[in-house]
Formats: C-alpha cells, sequence, structure tokens
C-alpha cells in the first residue's frame, strides 16, 4: 500500500449535492491528520486537523476510521467555491513529516 | 495569511545554469521546507531546515541543495538544472518540531519554474 492513497477524481457534483472522499495511508501508527485545500495555480492551505475520532466544521466534516486505516472528508450543502483540491496529508512512515496524497479533484456545477 | 514570500515566482532558464529560489518568511517560525509539485506525484519534500544551518534532506533531493543562514531565509539551489526539474515550487513554514507534534505547514505562494 502507498503511503497515501487518494481518488484523483474529478468529482463532478451539482451545487447543494454532500460529497465525500477518502484517504487511506499505510502508518498504523499515525496519530494525527490533515485535510488541505489547494485553489488551481495556488498554494495549499489547511482545512482541517484530525487527531482523535473526528472533526466538523460548518459543513465539512473530517472523520478518522483507524482500523481500516482511512480518513474521509465529507462536505454537505456543496458551493461553486467549493471546487478545488484537496489534498489529505499524513506524517511519514518512520518519522513526523508529513506526506502529502496526490489529491483529490472536486467540480461543483450549478 | 501567514508572512511568506517567494521569489522568483516565475523563471524559465536553460538546461544546465544554477538557479536559486529564495524563501523569506516574516512568522519567525523555526521549520522551513522546500517542495515540487508535479502532476501525478502531489507534493513531494526535497529539503527541511530545523534551524539556521540545520537542514536534511527529503525524499526527492538528488540535483538541489539548501542553505539557512538566517532564520527568516531558506534559499533552493539547483546546480545544474535539468528539464526534469521543471516544477512548481512550494516553501512553507512550522512553528512545532514535525516529529513531536506534526502541526500544520503554512505555504508560500509557489515558484513556476521552466527548464528549457
Amino acid at each position: 500500500r502507498k503511503e497515501v492513497e487518494q481518488d484523483p477524481g474529478p468529482f463532478n457534483v451539482p451545487e447543494g449535492a454532500t460529497v465525500a472522499f477518502n484517504c487511506t495511508y499505510s502508518n498504523s501508527a499515525s496519530q494525527s491528520f490533515f485535510w488541505y485545500r489547494q485553489d488551481c495555480r495556488k498554494e495549499p492551505k489547511l482545512l482541517m486537523s484530525v487527531y482523535s475520532s473526528g472533526n466538523e466544521d460548518g459543513r465539512f466534516t473530517a472523520q478518522l476510521n483507524r482500523a481500516s486505516q482511512y480518513i474521509s472528508l465529507l462536505i454537505r450543502d456543496s458551493k461553486l467555491s467549493d471546487s478545488a483540491t484537496y489534498l489529505c496529508v499524513v506524517p511519514r512512515q518512520g518519522s513526523y513529516i508529513p506526506t502529502f496524497g496526490r489529491g483529490t479533484s472536486l467540480i461543483v456545477h450549478p | 495569511d501567514a508572512g511568506i514570500t517567494q521569489s522568483p515566482r516565475h523563471k524559465v532558464t536553460e538546461t544546465g545554469t544554477p538557479v536559486t529560489l529564495r524563501c523569506h518568511q516574516t512568522e519567525n517560525h523555526r521549520y522551513m521546507y522546500w517542495y515540487r509539485q508535479d502532476p501525478g506525484h502531489g507534493l513531494r519534500l526535497i529539503h527541511y531546515s530545523y534551524g539556521v544551518k540545520d537542514t536534511d534532506k527529503g525524499e526527492v533531493s538528488d540535483g538541489y541543495s539548501v542553505s539557512r543562514s538566517k532564520t527568516e531565509d531558506f534559499l533552493l539551489t539547483l546546480e545544474s538544472a535539468t528539464s526534469s526539474q521543471t516544477s512548481v515550487y512550494f516553501c512553507a513554514i512550522s512553528e512545532q518540531p514535525p516529529d513531536i507534534r506534526p502541526d500544520e505547514q503554512y505555504f508560500g505562494p509557489g515558484t513556476r519554474l521552466t527548464v528549457t
């Protein structure tokens, strides 16, 4: 299994839809996880941190499933402005230098 | 937004020429990182620094060197640029040590480098 794997998408959803992405990781010792958002031709920016079972921030919910070694990001009531690439970040095996997934592309259309 | 700038923002250079990219921060964070981002590979760590004059290699360090003589500046040098080094380069900073508690990294705006 790769250190961090994400479905590249793109996920094409209409406004108002609920969409979820998964990210699988190989380091079972990982204790913390991050979701970053990256707009086209821009730098990544932190969206959410996940240190235990999950985290919720408005329309965004991040959940952790340690048994199956994946984290998920759920976006409710999608907005056009949610269109971006979402990067999953997990500490590297044997180190805590983060490893970035390749990202999942989301396109929200009217 | 965190105070991170990168220069230049865009550069086109020829194969075999040396190139230096600069990352400057005003946050006084101890940890600084250089990543490259390519389609199909995501962000990959080139080098990082955990203090002035303290640096270490990342996963794709071949062909790159770094220097940090001041807290606020982290330089990335391509000694002899190759076409495979065409990429978008991001600098990042963090306050917490990554080996104690991974903390969010704040990224600079990126440098688009094209090696012809």
